[in-house]
């Protein structure tokens, strides 16, 4: 099976920009997560989808937003990039419903850098 | 509210020696406890995981010891290569919830 996908690698934009990320998970994983990766932070979740309903959400304000399709590919989106949203974007897919503990499978992430 | 705390933040270790890395956690619902292991550049990867009903889980070079009444748990590598330089993280949650609550992660560096 293919591992989760994530594009693009890199990314730098400028503050005020808005940014696209995308997510394809593992065929037949239809939980998507999403996290954001910093040095001093570690892993801060960010929101999850599963059958394109946002189920969970982290603490991040409301500039960061996402969807789910019906193919259960992901997007999130960062409006009004702040210099402090500079990160590696992690998305993970699981099993979700059914399979309580399922384990996150990680895709490689996004960097981001915004000057 | 930081639910998992993992120590340390660093380590360094000699080739062939013993890697420790401690986790506590304050929610006592939680009854999940995998780690994650991070190469540079890559995804984190699902290395090993535990439930609370035994207090000891080995994969190979990888222990998971758990001790439920301190709410602790910990990862001992065995004879630590190079190549198991990574960022480890360990986590929690509960039956039912998919999120799992992450620890801040652990930089290992295994000196040859």
């Amino acid at each position: 099976k293919a591992g989760v996908t994530q594009t693009p690698r890199y990314l730098i934009k400028t503050r005020g920009q808005q940014v696209t990320l995308s997510c394809s998970p593992i065929s037949g994983h239809r939980s998507v997560s999403w996290y954001q990766q910093t040095p001093g932070q570690g892993l801060q979740f960010l929101f999850e989808y599963f059958s394109e309903t946002q189920r969970n959400k982290g603490n991040f304000p409301g500039r960061f937003s996402g969807r789910q399709f019906s193919n259960s590919r992901s997007e999130m989106n960062v409006s009004t990039l702040e210099l402090g949203d500079s990160a590696l974007y992690l998305c993970a897919s699981s099993l979700g419903a059914g399979a309580n503990n399922s384990p996150l499978h990680f895709g490689n992430g996004t960097r981001l850098t915004v000057t | 509210q930081q639910q998992v705390k993992q120590s340390p933040q660093s380590l360094i270790v000699q080739k062939g020696g013993i890697s420790i890395i401690n986790c506590a956690y304050e929610n006592t619902a939680f009854d999940y406890f995998p780690w994650y292991q991070q190469f540079p550049g890559k995804g984190p990867a699902l290395l090993i995981a535990i439930r609370p009903d035994v207090s000891e889980k080995k994969e190979g070079r990888f222990t998971i010891s758990f001790n439920k009444s301190a709410k602790q748990f910990s990862l001992h590598i065995m004879d630590s290569q190079p190549g198991d330089s990574a960022t480890y993280f360990c986590a929690a949650s509960i039956g039912g919830s998919y999120i799992p609550t992450f620890g801040r992660g652990t930089s290992l560096i295994v000196h040859p």
